[in-house]
């Protein structure tokens, strides 16, 4: 079955750090491949998307992520983390031809000042 | 501009009461959708618009009805609720199939 696994429920790193945050997919193709961000009762905000070409990709706030097909991976890695990206991420995946976004659990990232 | 607005951002609301969320995106974007997000899980997908017709339903139950009055505007009309029905209610559109979906703020909807 399609799925989409994030293994850390929690992660805490110190403010000024680096982060990577695991995504696996589950999916006979190539995905279309998501991270959204939610601050505490809000909204999901897209940080970046893979379609194709590219592996690495670039996104907001400093973000980005690499599509690894061998691996079925989508980690999200962020060089030096700052307080304010403190939320819950979710990695997402679509199927061909479809409306429907598959979500991952979320993983809630905590910031130590 | 990726901006999809929706109102209200709270919502409390009895049993018996009959009450809507709105949503509305002025990106020209053909899909739309309703997503309910209990807390500390992921969103789950409720329904689909594509062109203004109703293409997916994920066996929701019909005390939830959507409506798609036209291409920027997509409302869910709430009845009979129950308190479990409780959750962040999450609208978003996308320019078609297969495309990024952009997430409004949500409504926060709390049943008594």
């Amino acid at each position: 079955a399609q799925s989409v696994t994030q293994p850390d429920i929690h992660i805490t790193v110190s403010e000024g750090a680096s982060l990577e945050l695991r995504c696996n997919y589950s999916y006979g193709a190539t995905p279309y491949l998501f991270w959204y961000v939610q601050s505490p009762g809000q909204g999901l905000q897209l940080l970046l998307k893979y379609f194709s070409g590219d592996t690495l990709v670039q996104g907001i706030k400093g973000f980005e992520a690499e599509f690894k097909r061998s691996q079925s991976s989508f980690n999200l890695r962020k060089p030096s983390v700052h307080w304010s990206d403190a939320a819950e991420y979710f990695c997402a995946f679509m199927m061909d031809s479809s409306y429907k976004l598959i979500f991952g659990s979320g993983t809630r990232l905590l910031v130590r000042p | 501009d990726t901006e999809v607005t929706q109102t209200p951002k709270h919502l409390v609301m009895g049993m018996t009461n009959k009450k809507s969320l709105k949503c509305e995106q002025h990106m020209g974007h053909r899909a739309m959708y309703w997503y309910k997000q209990k807390a500390k899980k992921p969103p789950e997908l409720m329904f689909v618009y594509s062109y203004e017709k109703l293409s997916i339903n994920e066996s929701v139950p019909s005390r939830f009805s959507p409506e798609c009055p036209n291409s920027s505007l997509l409302n869910l009309h709430l009845h009979a609720l129950q308190p479990e029905d409780s959750a962040l209610y999450l609208c978003a559109s996308s320019q078609g199939v297969r495309e990024t979906q952009y997430f409004g703020p949500g409504t926060r909807l709390l049943v008594l």
